[in-house]
């Protein structure tokens, strides 16, 4: 079956830096959509991405689909302590409208 | 807007007793979730309804999990007997869209705050 993989499992970052976490799909998606749970919260909706190769931006946060619609990354640009939390990645495949796969998430620490 | 009311927020119970979570989507949303969240662990999809249907529940133990949604709209799921491997936050998210709806963009998903279950 599906699967959805994240890495890295952890992220420790100072306060100021950029770091990238990814996000590997076994199989082709037909959309990827990114959350962001902080802790003791629920998941919150960041960004859906449909296209291959699409890029989308959301102020310090970058999103990307690979070009075969199997990978994604986030990027953060100029950490702060309010990136804190767990960014899960969830693929959804052209024959399972609205039913998505989780990676187990990259939880992000910031230290000031 | 309101958003996805749970409740409880937080259950304790014995092993093989029941429990059971309530989940009321946002208005108007045709598509319910339940997912299992164990600490340190993404989200598992338990079942998914579109209206009153279920779409998917390949991954509900069905021997001792139950959920129904009779009206379309609130939700409930039920755990009897529970297992101390039961021990999970329960996640409610509901969608605006429906299969052959407007397009991928109603699948975005917004979740409840969680019922925290501890089975001792």
């Amino acid at each position: 079956g599906q699967q959805v993989m994240q890495i890295p499992q952890y992220q420790h970052v100072q306060e100021g830096e950029d770091f990238t976490t990814y996000c590997n799909s076994s199989t082709t998606l037909s959309n990827i959509q990114w959350y962001k749970q902080r802790p003791g919260g629920h998941p919150v909706f960041l960004i859906q991405l449909v296209k291959s190769g699409e890029v989308k931006k959301q102020k310090r946060l970058t999103f990307q689909f690979g070009e075969a619609k199997k990978n994604s990354s986030l990027h953060i640009t100029a950490t702060q302590t309010t990136d804190v939390g767990t960014y899960f990645c969830a693929g959804s495949t052209t024959d399972s409208w609205g039913k998505f796969q989780f990676g187990a998430g990259t939880q992000v620490v910031v230290t000031p | 807007e309101a958003g996805v009311a749970q409740s409880p927020r937080y259950k304790i119970i014995e092993k093989r007793q029941s429990v059971a979570f309530w989940c009321n989507p946002i208005s108007g949303h045709a598509t319910l979730y339940w997912y299992q969240q164990i600490l340190g662990q993404g989200p598992k999809l338990l079942i998914q309804f579109q209206n009153n249907g279920v779409v998917d529940d390949s991954q509900l133990p069905k021997d001792r999990f139950s959920a129904e949604r009779l009206k379309g709209v609130d939700s409930t799921l039920k755990i009897q007997p529970a297992k101390l491997e039961d021990s999970a936050v329960y996640l409610c998210a509901s969608s605006l869209d429906r299969i052959g709806g407007s397009g991928r963009a109603g699948e975005t998903q917004y979740f409840g705050p969680g019922t925290r279950l501890l089975v001792l």
